[in-house]
C-alpha cells in the first residue's frame, strides 16, 4: 500500500497569509485529491489534482483560493491562499494507486491548520 | 450521486460483535459499496468493499442485502482500537471514482 507523508504536519498562521502544503507518495500513483475537514465534521473534497495539467476542483473551491500543483506521479502541493479563520481545517492528502477494476484510495496524516 | 445514510452514533462492549447499517436506496447497478474509517487523530483507513456478494477481510465482513439497498458493516469483536468513525460511502464500478464522505457513524467501544 502507498505511504504518504505531508509537511507541515501542523502550522498556526495569520490571516491574510497563504500556506502550502506538501504531499509526499513513496511509489507512483495514477490519482490523487486533496480534501479538507473541519473542527468535528466529515471530510470535504476539494479538488482531484491532475498530473501535468489544471487541478479539477469540486463545487465550492476555487483555484485562486486553493492553487494546486502535480508535477509529477509522486508529489502535489495543495496552497490555501489569503487565510481567514473559517481555513482552520486539517487537510488531508489521499492517493489511488492503479488503474485495477477496484482501487482502495489512501489517505496521508493530514495537515492541522489554525488561522488566527 | 446516490446518498447514503448511517447512525449518526453506536456504542459497542469490547469483544462482542458490532453490526453497522447503512441504507443506500438509490444504489445504481454499477455503484460499489466501500466502507472506510477514521481512528481519532489520523486520515481515514480502507476497511472493505463489495458489488453484490458478502464480502469477508481481515478487519471485518461486509453484508449486503439482496436488493442491494442496504448493507452491514461487521466487526467480529470489537476491540477499543475499533472506536472510529465509519463511513459507507457508494461510487461507481465502471471507472474509478472519487470517494465522497458522508457524516458516518461515530462507534464507541465500551470497555
Amino acid at each position: 500500500s502507498a505511504v504518504i507523508s505531508q509537511k507541515p504536519s501542523r502550522d498556526i498562521c495569520q490571516r491574510g497569509t497563504s500556506l502550502t502544503i506538501q504531499c509526499q507518495v513513496d511509489s507512483q500513483v495514477t490519482m490523487m485529491f486533496w480534501y479538507r475537514q473541519q473542527p468535528g465534521q466529515s471530510l470535504t473534497l476539494i479538488a482531484t489534482a491532475n498530473q501535468g495539467s489544471e487541478a479539477t476542483y469540486e463545487s465550492g473551491f476555487v483555484i485562486d483560493k486553493f492553487p494546486i500543483s502535480r508535477p509529477n506521479l509522486t508529489f502535489s502541493t495543495l496552497t490555501v491562499s489569503n487565510m481567514s479563520p473559517e481555513d482552520s481545517s486539517i487537510y488531508l492528502c489521499s492517493v489511488v494507486e492503479g488503474l485495477r477494476t477496484y482501487n482502495e484510495q489512501f489517505f496521508g496524516p493530514g495537515t492541522r491548520l489554525t488561522v488566527l | 450521486d446516490a446518498k447514503t445514510t448511517q447512525p449518526n452514533s453506536m456504542e459497542s462492549n469490547e469483544e462482542e460483535p458490532v453490526h453497522l447499517p447503512c441504507n443506500h436506496s438509490t444504489i445504481s447497478g454499477t455503484d460499489y459499496i466501500h466502507w472506510y474509517r477514521q481512528l481519532p487523530s489520523q486520515g481515514p483507513e480502507y476497511v472493505i468493499h463489495g458489488l453484490t456478494s458478502n464480502v469477508n477481510n481481515r478487519m471485518a465482513s461486509l453484508a449486503i442485502a439482496e436488493d442491494r439497498k442496504s448493507s452491514t458493516l461487521i466487526l467480529h469483536r470489537a476491540t477499543l482500537r475499533d472506536a472510529a468513525v465509519y463511513y459507507c460511502i457508494l461510487s461507481r464500478a465502471t471507472s474509478y471514482d472519487k470517494v465522497i464522505f458522508g457524516p458516518g457513524t461515530s462507534l464507541s467501544v465500551i470497555p
